[in-house]
């Protein structure tokens, strides 16, 4: 199966400060994803990217970056963390048909 | 204002019963669902696709399209109480690369 791996997997940071979430996937796919899940929101789109090099807002991109140095990896940057940050966030990437296959998600708390 | 919405928030079934589980798109743009399932504490899988209008069936699982309502549906015969999870029904228009997720339905399969 697809393997997507993400770390860290649990982070506690503070007001303000940078935080930098990594994925990684050895499945050859072209297309990553950043999604956020909260409550009654189900999975939001942060940022996608198409290929190395290439970065794609989503649904919610205001205060995230997003960052693909190669096919491999795919990262997740907060440059100043805030309270309504904390989340679980889901990191995939896009098979065959589209098929998104899950990291086993970051949960990030901001104090 | 979400592009994907999922019904009933939450739902009770008894083992052996029929759960079933509805999604519409209000983005008339929408063309390809998927249905995902989480179980609590894990990351979504892909359970299955549909693209063409009609009827899908993989065991137990059933899922109908209707592409001029831009609704689906998935049904779940014989529920076990392994497949009580979070079910996220997922969409994509225009961008094909692109899947917004609805709020998902959360099933309890009750033995």
């Amino acid at each position: 199966e697809a393997a997507v791996t993400q770390s860290p997997r649990n982070k506690v940071a503070v007001t303000g400060g940078k935080v930098t979430l990594s994925c990684n996937q050895t499945n050859n796919h072209n297309n990553m994803y950043w999604y956020r899940q909260d409550t009654g929101h189900g999975l939001r789109l942060i940022h996608y990217s198409y290929g190395a090099g290439s970065t794609e807002k989503g649904d919610i991109p205001d205060g995230y970056k997003a960052s693909r140095p190669s096919q491999e990896n795919f990262s997740l940057i907060l440059e100043l963390a805030t309270p309504s940050q904390t989340s679980v966030y889901f990191c995939a990437s896009g098979g065959t048909k589209n098929t998104l296959y899950f990291g086993a998600g970051t949960r990030l708390s901001v104090l | 204002q979400q592009k994907v919405q999922q019904s009933p928030e939450s739902l009770i079934v008894p083992e052996g019963g029929m759960a079933s589980l509805n999604c519409t798109s209000s983005d008339r743009n929408v063309d390809y669902f998927w249905w995902y399932r989480q179980h609590s504490g894990k990351s979504p899988k892909m359970l299955m696709s549909i693209f063409s209008n009609g009827e899908k069936e993989e065991g137990r699982f059933t899922v109908h399209l209707n592409k001029a309502s831009l609704h689906t549906s998935l049904h779940i015969r014989d529920s076990q109480p392994s497949d009580s999870a979070l079910y996220l029904c997922a969409a994509s228009g225009s961008n094909y690369n692109v899947l917004y997720f609805g709020s998902g339905t959360k099933l309890t399969v009750e033995p």
